[in-house]
């Protein structure tokens, strides 16, 4: 059972270029969300989904883009690179918002913007 | 907006020496409160949480957490740390049946051996 999965782990772009980050679970978890983690600053969410077929903007979305094409899978995306998003990126699902749901986490991105 | 304030920002403690972490939170309703915990180049993983009914949670490795609604804190706690306790703790707070779950700005413990 792998939990969270994110790849890639490490990635270095240039500004202007374009990826997208991959996140799967195999716990048939509803909800997943992407979070950015910076220095002094916790974690932010960026963009949200509650299930397949649908996304939500967190609290940074500006820049990024999402999608949940299969339960399983929550894709993140970023079209323009620009330096701002030099972060460490982490991946969370849970099954639900009832009791005794906390988020799964996974291992991050570190993704660096030069 | 909902917002949550972990004031330490870096705490600095002696093996074997008593901890406690704040965490104050904004929203006035019916919340869920966690304490997650990163290790150094690892994810967060759940430390412990609270939903409903005992106030005072106990979490894994000798951790606990007091919920005092008329101070909207939900402090961890731990008596006695250990040099393998260093690591990040963030608090987080989700609005009761929301989806989304907000986070403090993490709190870094460096134990001294």
């Amino acid at each position: 059972n792998a939990g969270v999965t994110q790849t890639p782990k490490f990635r270095v772009l240039k500004t202007g270029q374009s990826m997208t980050l991959l996140c799967a679970q195999d716990m048939n978890h509803e909800y997943m969300y992407w979070y950015r983690q910076d220095p002094g600053m916790g974690l932010r969410l960026i963009h949200y989904s509650v299930g397949e077929g649908t996304t939500a903007k967190g609290e940074v979305p500006d820049g990024y883009n999402v999608s949940r094409l299969k339960k399983q899978n929550f894709l993140l995306g970023l079209e323009s690179a620009a330096p701002s998003q030099t972060s460490v990126y982490f991946c969370a699902s849970s099954y639900s918002t009832g009791v005794n749901q906390p988020q799964h986490f996974g291992d991050g991105t570190r993704l660096s913007i030069l | 907006a909902q917002s949550v304030s972990q004031h330490n920002h870096h705490v600095i403690l002696s093996e074997a020496a008593s901890l406690e972490l704040g965490c104050n939170y904004s929203y006035g309703g019916t919340v869920n409160l966690f304490w997650y915990v990163q290790y150094p180049g690892q994810h967060l993983q759940l430390l412990l949480k609270y939903f409903s009914g005992d106030p005072l949670v106990k979490g894994i490795k000798g951790f606990e957490a007091e919920f005092i609604k008329s101070k909207f804190s939900f402090n961890l706690r731990k008596p006695s740390v250990q040099w393998s306790d260093t690591a990040e703790y963030f608090c987080a707070v989700r609005r009761s049946s929301a989806s989304k779950i907000i986070f403090g700005s993490g709190t870094r413990l460096s134990i001294r051996p």
